[in-house]
């Protein structure tokens, strides 16, 4: 089984501080990393599909950047709004290529 | 588009007892996945069908979990008999073509099963 490790567990920011956290996963027969945001109550929700080496991705206040030859993908927040506090996930396929396999998630609050 | 339904949203059983969640994915979308997420833990795949067909339940409780997905569209997850450690969120998810390398998932609200 794939190991797709996150970290920290979890993160309390203050309002207005930025913020970064930490995929990591083997490099060797890379495919793709996805990372999802799970708020209370909601669906998972997809943020970024990412596959290519030195890819950065952004949407909004949120980015994530991808090195696939060390295994490792940031997600940084700027400047956290109490609506960015959510659980974190990311996750890569397994060796066939074909299914999703999550890490156990950074748990992010903001304190207003 | 409408999203991926699951039901019911929340279920609480005693050990012993049997379960089953619903799912209906979205409209199209050839992939479908049940995972589990324990509290603490990321969601853990349980079962992958293409269409109707399982690819992957490698991670299936087979001796009290089933799973079908009749016609290719809804599918079922069953417990039978259900035990503490079944607590869990139970989130079903979709994509649109075989394997999600490329492309996202997407997931309905979950099913929050309480075991007691």
């Amino acid at each position: 089984i794939l190991n797709v490790e996150q970290s920290p567990q979890s993160l309390h920011v203050q309002e207005g501080d930025s913020t970064n956290f930490t995929c990591s996963f083997p490099s060797s027969n890379f495919y793709a990393l996805h990372w999802y945001r799970w708020e209370t109550a909601k669906s998972p929700e997809a943020l970024f599909v990412m596959t290519l080496n030195g890819d950065e991705k952004k949407k909004g206040r949120i980015s994530a950047t991808l090195n696939t030859k060390e295994g490792y993908s940031y997600l940084y927040i700027k400047g956290s709004q109490p609506e960015d506090s959510a659980t974190y996930l990311c996750a890569s396929p397994g060796s066939s290529a074909s299914k999703i396999i999550f890490g156990s998630g950074t748990r992010l609050s903001i304190r207003p | 588009e409408a999203g991926v339904a699951q039901s019911p949203r929340y279920k609480i059983i005693e050990k012993r007892q049997s379960v089953a969640f619903w799912c209906n994915p979205i409209s199209g979308h050839a992939t479908l996945y049940w995972y589990q997420q324990i509290l603490g833990q990321g969601p853990k795949l349980l079962i992958q069908f293409q269409n109707n067909g399982v690819v992957d339940d490698s991670q299936l409780p087979k001796d009290r979990f089933s799973a079908e997905r009749l016609k290719g569209v809804d599918s079922t997850l069953k417990i039978q008999p259900a035990k503490l450690e079944d607590s869990a969120v139970y989130l079903c998810a979709s994509s649109l073509r075989f394997g999600t390398v490329n492309t996202e998932a997407f997931f309905g609200q979950g099913t929050r099963l309480t075991v007691v």
